[in-house]
């Protein structure tokens, strides 16, 4: 069974420019989390989505923001780019089931901004 | 306001020592908790997770944690530490309102170094 697959891996982009990172989450999972790691920040919790609905949203502003498709992809998308947006962005997916809370992190998409 | 706080940042023990990390919590109600492991250039996985039951959790590659709710804590051990082991290790509870959640608030990390 794949596992959740973050595409690109890696990019660079310049302050100003928007970015779109995509999450393909393993096959029949149906929610969606995004997060942002940073060395001095930390893990910090994005947004989730579920049937194409965000269902949490984290404390980030506007520029941040996140679609699922009916087929449980999710792409981010970052406008106005900011050096602080420089970060390891980590899509996580997981069953709709009780009980479970076992999140599958993919290995992100490391972006960096100049 | 939710919050998970691991007080060793770096720690180093060796090969074939134990291990305990710590992880204090914050939450008003009954924590759904976490351990998840990241190696370098990696994403992050689960190491086990406590939601109610037994205390005393077992996990993946030899690890267990233990659930202290008089001590909003939730340790995770290991009775004889490998090589392979190192790495960064993250508490996490949920911050949801149920164990299905892909809300989960984590702490800053602890960066395992194992001795030869």
């Amino acid at each position: 069974k794949a596992g959740v697959t973050q595409t690109p891996r890696y990019l660079i982009k310049t302050r100003g420019q928007q970015v779109t990172l995509s999450c393909s989450p393993i096959s029949g999972h149906r929610s969606v989390s995004w997060y942002q790691q940073t060395p001095g920040q930390g893990l910090q919790f994005l947004f989730e989505y579920f049937s194409e609905t965000q269902r949490n949203k984290g404390n980030f502003p506007g520029r941040f923001s996140g679609r699922q498709f009916s087929n449980s992809r999710s792409e981010m998308n970052v406008s106005t780019l900011e050096l602080g947006d420089s970060a390891l962005y980590l899509c996580a997916s997981s069953l709709e089931a009780p009980n479970t809370g076992e999140l599958f992190f993919g290995e992100g998409s490391r972006l960096t901004v100049l | 306001a939710q919050s998970v706080t691991q007080p060793d940042i770096h720690i180093t023990v060796s090969e074939g020592a134990s291990l305990e990390l710590r992880c204090n919590y914050s939450y008003g109600a009954t924590p759904y908790l976490f351990w998840y492991v990241q190696s370098p250039g990696q994403g992050l996985q689960l190491l086990l997770k406590y939601f109610s039951g037994d205390t005393l959790v077992q996990g993946i590659k030899g690890f267990e944690a233990e659930f202290k709710r008089s001590q909003s804590s939730f340790n995770l051990r290991k009775p004889s530490v490998h090589w392979s082991d190192a790495a960064e290790y993250f508490c996490a509870v949920g911050a949801g309102s149920s164990s299905n959640t892909g809300k989960l608030i984590f702490g800053q990390g602890t960066t395992l170094q194992v001795k030869p």
